[in-house]
Formats: C-alpha cells, sequence, structure tokens
C-alpha cells in the first residue's frame, strides 16, 4: 500500500531553524515534493528531489533517503512570514501525487 | 503570481443550485487538474485531463462534473451538493500527465453548501 505522514503542526522561534519531517511508503516512486501553502491562498513549489541527498535554495533546503522512505525541508533564518503549512508529496509510479495532510508552521517572535 | 487563475473565490450555495468553477492557466501547460481540500485532510484529487482528454476520475460522485474545453480552461459544474463537500476546490497544471513534472496551483474556491 501507499501512505504519507507529516507532523500536524510545529511551532518554532523568528531567526530559528526548523526541520519538517515527512515519512512514506510506495512500491513505485518518481520523486517527492514539498509545497508551502500560507492560509487561503494557493499551494506554491518549493523543491522537488528524485535522487537521495540534500538540495540547497536559499534559506530552504530539502533532503531525501529512497531507502528510508524519509524526507525533511529544512528552513533557516525563520521569518514570520513563513508561517504557513507545508505540504509533502510524492509521485507514484503512475505519476500520481499522494499527499499528505500538510504541517502547520508557528513562527513566534 | 497569475499563472493559474480561479473564479469565484468564494462561493455559497444551497443543496438545489447549480453552479460552476472556473480554471484558466497561462503557462502554455497541457494537464489540468481538479481537487478538494477539506481542513486537516491531504489534497484529494478529483479529476485530471491531458490534451483535453479526461485521463482520471477518482471515483468521484456524478454530482460534480468535469469540462475541459481546451488546454487553458477547465471547469466544475456542480449540482445538488451535499453540505459534506464544502471545502477548498483547487485547481492545478502541469506541462503534462505521466512524467515527473511539477504542478502550479491556483489560490481556490472556497465553497459553502447549506
Amino acid at each position: 500500500g501507499q501512505n504519507i505522514d507529516q507532523p500536524t503542526e510545529m511551532t518554532a522561534t523568528e531567526g530559528a531553524i526548523v526541520q519538517i519531517n515527512c515519512t512514506y511508503q510506495t512500491s513505485g516512486f518518481n520523486g517527492l515534493f514539498w509545497y508551502q501553502q500560507h492560509a487561503g491562498e494557493a499551494p506554491t513549489f518549493l523543491s522537488y528531489n528524485v535522487l537521495d541527498g540534500f538540495e540547497e535554495k536559499g534559506r530552504f533546503s530539502s533532503f531525501l533517503s529512497r531507502s528510508k522512505g524519509y524526507s525533511y525541508l529544512l528552513l533557516k533564518e525563520l521569518q514570520m512570514k513563513d508561517s504557513a503549512s507545508y505540504l509533502c508529496a510524492f509521485m507514484d509510479s503512475n505519476y500520481q501525487l499522494i499527499w499528505g495532510a500538510g504541517t502547520k508552521l508557528i513562527i513566534k517572535p | 503570481e497569475t499563472g493559474v487563475t480561479q473564479t469565484p473565490r468564494h462561493l455559497v450555495m444551497g443543496m438545489t443550485n447549480k453552479k460552476s468553477l472556473k480554471c484558466e492557466q497561462h503557462l502554455g501547460h497541457n494537464a489540468m487538474y481538479w481537487y478538494k481540500q477539506s481542513a486537516k485532510k491531504p489534497l484529494e484529487l478529483m479529476f485530471v485531463y491531458n490534451f483535453k482528454e479526461q485521463t482520471e476520475n477518482n471515483s468521484v460522485p456524478s454530482r460534480f462534473s468535469p469540462e475541459c474545453p481546451n488546454s487553458s480552461h477547465l471547469f466544475l459544474h456542480l449540482h445538488t451538493l451535499q453540505p459534506e463537500d464544502s471545502a477548498l476546490y483547487l485547481c492545478a497544471s502541469s506541462p503534462k500527465r505521466g512524467d515527473q513534472e511539477t504542478q502550479y496551483f491556483g489560490p481556490g474556491t472556497r465553497l459553502l453548501v447549506l
């Protein structure tokens, strides 16, 4: 079967670093996506990993381990505007995105 | 960001009404998607169109009827909805279906069924 899991909610402090984890199980894998979604707005693409390893993109970075079915999104130098939901999704063998329920990130001053 | 637009942004309808949601993408993509997003639940894929042809219908009730007249426009026709259909309906597009392509989303239509 297929499943994907991420924490429901996380809290972090402005200026700090936070890591949002995502675990998944699937027999067919075509990459893992992270999206950011502010309340009432469109999900916006953050990152895509299909090979193992770490990819850095400014303050946001993502990591993937295919053997462990594990990914994380790392946010550095947190700003208040980073308060949002972060959606993890893997693409299965049929190129369909299987979504997690999202992690609501709350940034405190 | 106006790559994918959706109208209306908010909709309130009774269970006997008929309404339509509209999506338009200005990205030159050939695949378009309808998703349902309910609070604290994963996005649920409803329909997929690839080059104007419907390729997937994920067991969606017939009270939801999609239409894709061309690669830039996608509609979701609604009739005799139920209160549990209240949700955020998101449209997305990608270059094509069947590849490792990123999907780009519109802002959604917040639907409330009374």
